[in-house]
Parts: C-alpha cells; structure tokens; sequence
C-alpha cells in the first residue's frame, strides 16, 4: 500500500528564515496531496491541498509544489515567524476503487522558530 | 463556531475497562473517522464511515469498535481499555472522502 515518508522530522531555524519539509510517497496513482499544522495542544488544521493537476500552491507566507514525476510534495514556509512554530504533516489520498477516503499520513514535522 | 466536537476532552481509565468517545459534526459531511495519534507513529486510522449505520475498518481497528447511529454522531468503543490504548484520539470528518475536518482531541490515559 501507500507509504509516506515526511523529512525531516525536527526543524528549528531563526525568524525570517525559510524552512522546507518534503514528502515522498509511493503510489504514482495518488491524487490528492493536503498538508495539516498542528499547534501545540490543539486539533489538526487544514493548510493546503492539492490536486493532481496542479504543481503549485500559495498560501499566505508559504508555497506548496508537487513534483509527480519524482512522488514528492513540499512545503515551503517564507520568512518563518514565530507563529509558525507548529508540528505540520502531509497527507496522501491513494487512488483506491470505491473512494473509501482514506488518507495516508506522514509521521510530521517539528517546527520550532526562534526570534 | 466549531464543526466537529469531541467528548470528553479528556479521561482517564482503568485497565481491562470499558471507555466510549464520542464525536459529533455538524458538517452535514457523510464520512467520519476516527484516529489514534501516538509520539512518532503521526496519525492511524482506528475506524471510518460513509453512511449511517455502518463502519468499516481501518488500518489499527483491533480493541476498538465504532458506531455510527446518525449521520452527526461517530462513536468509537474500547471494550477492555489497555494501556497500550493511551493515545490521543481524533475525530474527522468529510463530504468527498478526501479532505477532512478535525475535531479538538480527546487525551485518554489508561492506567
């Protein structure tokens, strides 16, 4: 089945820099791509999706690109601020016949910015 | 105004019993599920549903059962609470299957 592999999974860089998590997974027939930030204590929010058809995503202060050839999904935050700091997970929607729904998550990624 | 809300927020339980979650949406999704999150195994799915009064399993369903009796309310049952049960647990919901919506958590401590 899908496997997802999230790098890495520790990440502390200072304010206003950029910081790059990726995803690689395993099915070529995966379509649909999301990635989730976490806050300390709380729920999993929905930052961004992205289809099949689109290669890149932007977001305020972050970009999202899927590279299909090579099975990879990143997510690029710009100019980090602290309020950035926050465990983020991708996950992957396998293609599976009947849609059960499913998604396949990465372990995540913690993100500490410091001022 | 929060769209998937989970009870209780917190518990903590004793071995071998019986602990109910339960979560509700106001979504008016029809897929719901139910997820353990544990330190350095990210997000598994326990149970899902795509309709009322029906479950089906998902990756880690052993010691668990779900229900499903509306199309607002998922319930996940653990018969004989085990220490390897303490987790945190997640409720989410979806209308196409694919993009879900979470609640806050519930942190269950088995003891």
């Amino acid at each position: 089945g899908e496997q997802v592999e999230q790098r890495p999974p520790h990440l502390s860089v200072r304010e206003g820099d950029s910081a790059v998590i990726t995803c690689t997974y395993t099915d070529p027939n995966s379509y649909y791509f999301f990635w989730y930030k976490q806050e300390p204590g709380a729920s999993l929010q929905l930052l961004m999706k992205v289809f099949s058809s689109t290669e890149i995503n932007e977001g305020q202060g972050f970009t999202v690109l899927l590279n299909k050839k090579d099975k990879r999904l990143s997510l690029n935050l710009t100019a980090a601020h602290p309020g950035d700091s926050a465990a983020y997970f991708c996950a992957v929607s396998p293609f599976i016949t009947g849609n059960t729904g499913k998604l396949i998550f990465g372990l995540g990624t913690t993100l500490q910015v410091q001022p | 105004e929060a769209a998937v809300t989970q009870s209780p927020r917190s518990k903590v339980a004793v071995t071998g019993g019986k602990v109910t979650l339960s979560c509700h949406q106001t979504n008016n999704h029809d897929y719901m599920y139910w997820y353990r999150q544990d330190t350095g195994h990210g997000l598994r799915l326990i149970h899902y549903s795509y309709v009322a009064d029906s479950t089906e399993k998902g990756d880690i369903p052993d010691g668990y059962k779900a229900s499903r009796p509306s199309q607002e309310n998922f319930s996940l049952i653990l018969e004989l609470a085990s220490l390897s049960q303490t987790a945190v647990y997640f409720c989410a919901s979806s209308e196409t299957g694919y993009e879900q919506y979470f609640g806050p958590g519930t942190r269950l401590t088995v003891l």
